[in-house]
């Protein structure tokens, strides 16, 4: 079956520096994507979404890219901050059955002091 | 209330036992989801209930049975599972109904079966 997967499984950033994570996508029907960051011992946390009618979609601190072409979204998060450690999960859906979404596989960003 | 509240968050069990998950949410949403999560890998929907009606189930072995009571409450009963069954139980709702998409996770449920 198609999956959304992720470029790097771990990402160190400096305190203070911007971090960019990588995912890939592979099933073109799909038109809704989500990031989300899970923090240890705790459930998944919605930062943010973007339709597929979009190219670039930003929050608080956060910037969501996606590139239809090549089936590539990013997240970047500007000067990041030790609460910004966690394992973050790209997903997609369709947004018409948005009940049914698959999870990437996940990149753990660590920060450095 | 912004809350997704799961019961109990720690159970461990033997493969002859019945136990049951809690899932519980006050934020008036219609749909919600039973996820399980292995370690180091993401989370993986096992059903979906909307409107109290069970409209997905992700190919689910039957020793896992949900049940969603009321709108605000859902439940995974567990019956003679395996230890590879063990692993973090997330619930989530949403407002469902074509409305807002995002869902909200709850803690988890850490299960371990022996």
């Amino acid at each position: 079956g198609e999956s959304v997967g992720l470029h790097l499984p771990t990402l160190s950033v400096q305190e203070g520096d911007n971090s960019i994570i990588n995912c890939a996508y592979s099933n073109s029907a799909s038109d809704y994507f989500i990031w989300y960051k899970q923090e240890s011992g705790k459930g998944p946390q919605f930062i943010i979404d973007i339709r597929s009618n979009m190219d670039k979609r930003q929050g608080q601190r956060v910037t969501v890219l996606l590139n239809k072409t090549v089936k590539h979204l990013s997240l970047q998060i500007a000067a990041t901050q030790p609460g910004d450690s966690a394992v973050y999960f790209c997903a997609e859906t369709l947004y018409s059955s948005a009940s049914k979404i698959i999870f990437g596989s996940g990149t753990r960003l660590s920060i450095r002091p | 209330d912004t809350e997704v509240t799961q019961t109990p968050k720690h159970l461990v069990m033997g493969m002859t036992n019945k136990k049951s998950l809690k899932c519980e949410q006050h934020m008036g949403h219609r749909a919600m989801y039973w996820y399980k999560q292995k370690a180091k890998k993401p989370p993986e929907l096992m059903f979906v209930y909307s409107y109290e009606k069970l409209s997905i189930n992700e190919s689910v072995p039957s020793r896992f049975s949900p049940e969603c009571p009321n709108s605000s409450l859902l439940n995974l009963h567990l019956h003679a599972l395996q230890p590879e069954d063990s692993a973090l139980y997330l619930c989530a709702s949403s407002q469902g109904g074509g409305g807002v998409l995002e869902q909200f996770f709850g803690p988890g449920t850490r299960l371990t079966v022996l």
